[in-house]
């Protein structure tokens, strides 16, 4: 069946550090890939997306490019800052209108 | 504010009993999505409603049940609940028109803990 598997974290970084958090897929088909942020105390949020192989989704200063032959999908951030202390989850839709998360990284800035 | 709605925040109850969690989706989104949030599980998926029709299940256990009313709220109910049904339960909802949507918006989640 489908799977994702992220980075295990916790990850601690400074402020204005580069920020990756790994995630790799397994899927049948060309499934869609999903980057989602929970903040302390709330629900997810989307935060990129890509459809297909060799697309970018980007926002809020995030990144993450669908790498189809190294079934990948990793997110990252040029300058990282305090606000973005959260934890971050990868998924996938393979068709099925059901989203697969992975298990969550979590991400703690320091001033 | 995700505009999703999602009551109680809190619940504490013992084994054996039943509970109803309840999600009103952020307005003009059809579809409600259900998920479990653990320790040891993760994030998974329970179930999705349509527009008041059940659209595809997950992991959900036969104790529990789920339905969308045609206000578009929706309501989770588990029944006969076990220590391990502690968790954190989220509602997410999107537009849905086309196949392949998924939950753009989540609500705060209602913390269950059962004793």
């Amino acid at each position: 069946g489908n799977s994702v598997t992220q980075m295990e974290g916790p990850v601690t970084l400074s402020e204005e550090a580069f920020l990756t958090i790994n995630c790799t897929y397994t899927a049948t088909g060309y499934p869609s890939l999903f980057w989602y942020v929970q903040y302390p105390g709330e629900g997810l949020q989307l935060l990129l997306k890509a459809t297909k192989a060799d697309d970018k989704g980007s926002n809020k200063g995030f990144e993450a490019t669908y790498r189809k032959e190294t079934t990948s999908f990793h997110l990252e951030k040029g300058s990282v800052q305090v606000s973005d202390s959260a934890v971050y989850f990868c998924a996938l839709e393979g068709g099925s209108e059901k989203l697969v998360f992975g298990k969550g990284t979590k991400l703690t800035v320091n001033p | 504010d995700s505009g999703v709605t999602q009551t109680p925040k809190h619940l504490i109850t013992a084994t054996g009993q039943r509970v109803t969690l309840r999600c009103s989706p952020r307005s003009g989104d059809l579809s409600v999505y259900w998920y479990q949030q653990s320790l040891d599980q993760g994030l998974q998926f329970l179930i999705h409603y349509y527009n008041g029709e059940e659209r595809a299940k997950g992991n959900i256990l036969e104790r529990f049940s789920a339905q969308q009313f045609p206000d578009l709220h929706s309501e989770l109910n588990l029944s006969s609940l076990e220590l391990g049904d502690s968790a954190l339960y989220f509602c997410a909802s999107s537009v849905g028109r086309d196949r392949g949507r998924v939950p753009l918006h989540f609500g705060n989640g209602t913390r269950l803990t059962v004793t």
